[in-house]
């Protein structure tokens, strides 16, 4: 099946420094990724949709440029916390999609702490 | 905001018995999918169902869907420890609509 990974699988940052998480499709080229946020013994939330070439579309209520989406290529979509605060730890899980949308292939997810 | 709800929001069985989870659901949908979550871990597609089905198998899941009812239900036979995780279900209105995931269920399956 469709693998997707994400790098790196944990992280610890002090408050104020930014953080890049990688999501790449290693099996499959991925025309849209998608950018979630899990907290702990919760629902994932949709933060945005990135497609390979385009400018991310974001979620009501998530700021644009405290998480900033990159997709360059059709393999790897990047989202930066950047100057990141306690309340921005949490688990980020990214997902991609091939041609048609029906199923998503989730990566195993990035788990932030910000001291 | 969330569309799926499922019950019960935990679920504890005994091993080799079935597990049965609901979800409901408020507006139409293209299709429902149902996930499974182990701890601090990515999501593992299980299954897809879609609006003008009414009952899916694979393997040891069945899952059903009443579109009059907004609902669906996944049941797992002859569960097994490993089968201990959280689900989700989660719907989308459009064919590339984006997905949007109930709560969860927990369910433990005790050896």
């Amino acid at each position: 099946g469709a693998v997707v990974s994400q790098h790196p699988s944990w992280v610890i940052c002090k408050s104020g420094t930014s953080v890049k998480i990688e999501c790449r499709s290693l099996d499959f080229q991925a025309t849209t990724m998608f950018w979630y946020r899990q907290f702990p013994k919760q629902s994932l939330m949709l933060m945005a949709t990135s497609n390979e070439g385009s400018k991310a579309t974001y979620e009501q209520g998530v700021e644009k440029d405290k998480f900033l989406i990159n997709h360059a290529s059709l393999t790897l979509s990047t989202l930066t916390v950047t100057s990141a605060h306690p309340e921005d730890s949490s688990f980020y899980i990214c997902s991609a999609v091939g041609g048609g949308w029906d199923t998503q292939y989730f990566g195993p997810g990035t788990r932030l702490t910000v001291l | 905001s969330q569309q799926g709800e499922e019950d019960p929001q935990a679920l504890s069985i005994q091993e080799g018995e079935n597990a049965t989870m609901n979800c409901s659901y408020k507006t139409s949908i293209n299709n429902l999918q149902w996930y499974r979550q182990n701890s601090g871990r990515g999501l593992v597609h299980l299954i897809l169902i879609r609006s003008n089905e009414r009952e899916k198998h694979s393997g040891r899941l069945r899952v059903t869907l009443d579109t009059s009812k907004k609902s669906s239900s996944l049941l797992i036979t002859a569960s097994r420890a490993a089968d201990t995780a959280s689900y989700f279900c989660a719907t989308k209105a459009g064919a590339n609509s984006k997905l949007t995931f109930g709560k969860g269920i927990t369910l433990s399956v005790r050896p």
